[in-house]
């Protein structure tokens, strides 16, 4: 079956950087890309990027462009996002969801369960 | 595409009918919107996608409808479990994808 597993909640202070990984199993990993999305407590719902290592592209959200770095390990069929210069309005639960391959668009039918990233001094 | 969602929270009975709206800012090409579900603690889960295809194991009382700027989530009679915040998402034409803001749909 389709998993998505995520690192561990992580503790950061301001204008540090912190890294999530996203281990898939169950399909192959270079048919499809990731996508990452967070959420701030209490909030909805935001893309940040897309990555795949089917040609190593990635595509991010404007108001990511700069700060953020999508990879993927095809040797362990795992995703990382690095979000740089944290602030504290990055408090958010970081998930990551299997995407296309390509940059064309789709609906998320599979979600890692979610990494609380924490940024307080 | 900006979407956005309404209302923001409904108080419903278990039992009753839900009917949740999402409007777009732009026609949503192909219809391509999809409704999650998502429940404290966890992340969200796919209900329904091209604006009324059930997801896998969905149950049939949840169900789509809608084209161009206007869709809406129709749950026919709620269950306990149903209680919970809904969001649409938008993947029609080119990155990125967007989500509305959700609603609540709390037990009255």
């Amino acid at each position: 079956q389709v998993q998505l597993v995520q690192s561990g909640g992580e503790v950061k202070k301001p204008g540090a950087s912190v890294k999530v990984s996203c281990k898939t199993s169950g399909y192959t990993f270079t048919d499809f890309g990731i996508s990452w999305v967070r959420q701030a407590p209490g909030q909805g719902l935001e893309w940040m990027g897309w990555s795949t290592s089917y040609n190593t592209n990635t595509h991010s959200a404007q108001n990511f462009q700069g700060r953020v770095t999508m990879t993927t390990d095809t040797s362990t069929s795992t995703g990382y996002m690095e979000l740089r210069s944290l602030r504290s309005d990055d408090t958010a639960v970081y998930y990551c969801v299997r995407d296309l391959a390509v940059p064309n668009m789709i609906f998320f039918d599979y979600w890692g369960q979610g990494t609380l990233v924490t940024v307080s001094s | 595409i900006v979407l956005t969602q309404s209302p923001g929270t409904l108080s419903l009975s278990p039992g009753e009918r839900a009917t949740l709206s999402c409007r777009a800012s732009q026609s949503v090409s192909g219809s391509y919107l999809a409704w999650y579900q998502q429940k404290p603690g966890q992340a969200p889960r796919l209900l329904i996608y091209a604006a009324s295809n059930r997801a896998a194991g969905i149950p049939d009382r949840f169900s789509g409808s809608g084209s161009g700027t206007d869709f809406t989530l129709t749950i026919s009679r709620l269950e306990p479990e149903d209680f919970a915040v809904y969001y649409c998402q938008q993947y029609g034409g080119s990155l990125p994808y967007t989500f509305g803001q959700g609603t609540k749909l709390d037990i009255k």
